[in-house]
């Protein structure tokens, strides 16, 4: 079964300090991966996808096949990025994204 | 800019009653979702449908049903209400080629009583 694991339900940081948000999905095949966030009282977006490597608002995230990871992370953290974030990866063979439970990124000032 | 929209975004309702949650996407999206979205459970794949009159089960069917009558309109149903439904309801779409991106509506808070 296709599964995704965000292992922090809360992650507090200060402001200008070094984020990563973890996440690791199961392995059947190659999932296409996507971050999504919700910031407070938006809608759920797109924030970034594998397949682009970009950086979007200062933030990368890198495949690692070996540990099928893909940990979303930020050099220096601003109060702006406080919101939820989501891990989505996309199973070819079962054509559908699914979503991790989620990590609430508060950044304290 | 592609728009979900979800036609309630407040509802309260009692037990036992038939709920409809309406989205209605306006980009000519194949491909259409229904999620609830709970505190610590992130979203939950409840129906999802790639074609007009087409559907799929996601990972919570149980409870709902979905209509797809028309490209641009995809209801979720709840027959028979009950508390532990009370959740929020995200209605997403997206195309089948290209970029798997899915765009979201604004959510529906259901209250059941």
């Amino acid at each position: 079964a296709q599964r995704v694991t965000q292992p922090e339900k809360l992650l507090s940081v200060f402001k200008g300090a070094p984020v990563e948000l973890k996440c690791n999905y199961s392995y059947s095949g190659s999932p296409e991966l996507f971050w999504y966030v919700q910031y407070s009282r938006q809608r759920l977006q797109l924030l970034l996808r594998h397949i682009s490597r970009e950086s979007i608002k200062g933030f990368t995230a890198d495949l690692n096949k070996g540990e099928t990871s893909f940990h979303l992370k930020k050099p220096f953290a601003q109060e702006e990025d406080s919101a939820m974030y989501y891990c989505a990866p996309l199973y070819s063979s079962a054509s559908k994204i699914i979503f991790g439970s989620g990590t609430r990124l508060s950044i304290r000032p | 800019d592609v728009k979900v929209t979800q036609s309630s975004r407040y509802l309260v309702k009692r037990t036992g009653e038939k709920v409809f949650l309406e989205c209605v996407q306006d980009m000519d999206h194949e491909n259409m979702f229904w999620y609830r979205q709970d505190p610590g459970l992130g979203l939950r794949l409840i129906y999802f449908s790639y074609d007009v009159k087409m559907k799929e089960k996601g990972d919570i069917p149980e409870g709902y049903s979905v209509s797809r009558e028309k490209k641009e309109r995809f209801s979720l149903i709840l027959e028979s209400a009950s508390t532990n439904q009370t959740s929020m309801y995200l209605c997403a779409s997206s195309r089948t080629a290209g970029a798997n991106v899915l765009t979201f509506g604004a959510g529906s808070r259901l209250t059941v009583l």
